[in-house]
């Protein structure tokens, strides 16, 4: 079975942190995704990696970077966390080939305060 | 801009009968389809999928159907459980890579 976790369920962070979001996969997929999970907007794209050091914009990046130093992991970084910044963060990652599902993490509900 | 849309929010049924959740596109480039189910602190997982040379694809209780020509997709659960119970969004993708998701309908299965 694919396994994605996430470093954190929840997080509570203050208006100005940098703030680190981790995400692990076991299955040696090439690719992998962060979402943030909205009410009424669904899930929404803000980086991927289709290969180590390799990342591309989504379609919300602002305020947002991310790094792939390995390929098992990906991180998100809120260079300085604000309250709109609050929201569900889903990790997911794939292989580069058909099938073309996703594998998830569990989450990480963040609050900025 | 939205490209793949699922307009109803929220969608009650009785146990046992028929879900039919919507979702329609706007892309007509879009070659691959999914289905994702979302329990409350959960990620999403993988239900079912299609690829555009299809018009119809089955997994025990659930169907997708694709009708090209409308940009319209639904999944079809027969019979409704309790435990489906859950937040379904749909999915796009072409080039391979990225995914373009639904906003998601909320289905309550009602024992």
């Amino acid at each position: 079975d694919v396994k994605v976790t996430q470093s954190s369920r929840y997080l509570v962070k203050r208006t100005g942190e940098k703030v680190f979001l981790e995400c692990v996969q076991d299955m040696d997929h090439e690719n992998m995704f962060w979402y943030r999970q909205d009410p009424g907007l669904g899930l929404r794209l803000i980086y991927f990696s289709y290969d180590v050091k390799m990342k591309e914009k989504g379609d919300i990046p602002e305020g947002y970077s991310v790094s792939r130093e390995k390929k098992e992991r990906f991180s998100l970084i809120l260079e300085s966390a604000s309250t709109n910044q609050t929201s569900m963060y889903l990790c997911a990652s794939r292989t580069g080939v058909d099938p073309y599902e996703q594998y998830f993490g569990p989450g990480t509900r963040l609050t900025v305060t | 801009d939205q490209q793949v849309k699922q307009n109803s929010p929220s969608l009650s049924v009785q146990e046992g009968r028929i879900s039919i959740l919507n979702c329609d596109y706007t892309n007509s480039m879009f070659d691959y389809f999914l289905w994702y189910k979302k329990y409350p602190a959960e990620g999403p997982t993988f239900l079912i999928s299609i690829s555009s040379i299809k018009d119809k694809n089955e997994d025990g209780r659930f169907t997708v159907f694709l009708n090209k020509s409308a940009k319209h997709l639904s999944l079809h659960i027969v019979p409704s459980q309790p435990g489906d119970s859950a937040v379904y969004f749909c999915a796009a993708i072409y080039t391979g890579n990225q995914f373009y998701f639904g906003t998601g309908t909320s289905l309550t299965v009602i024992p």
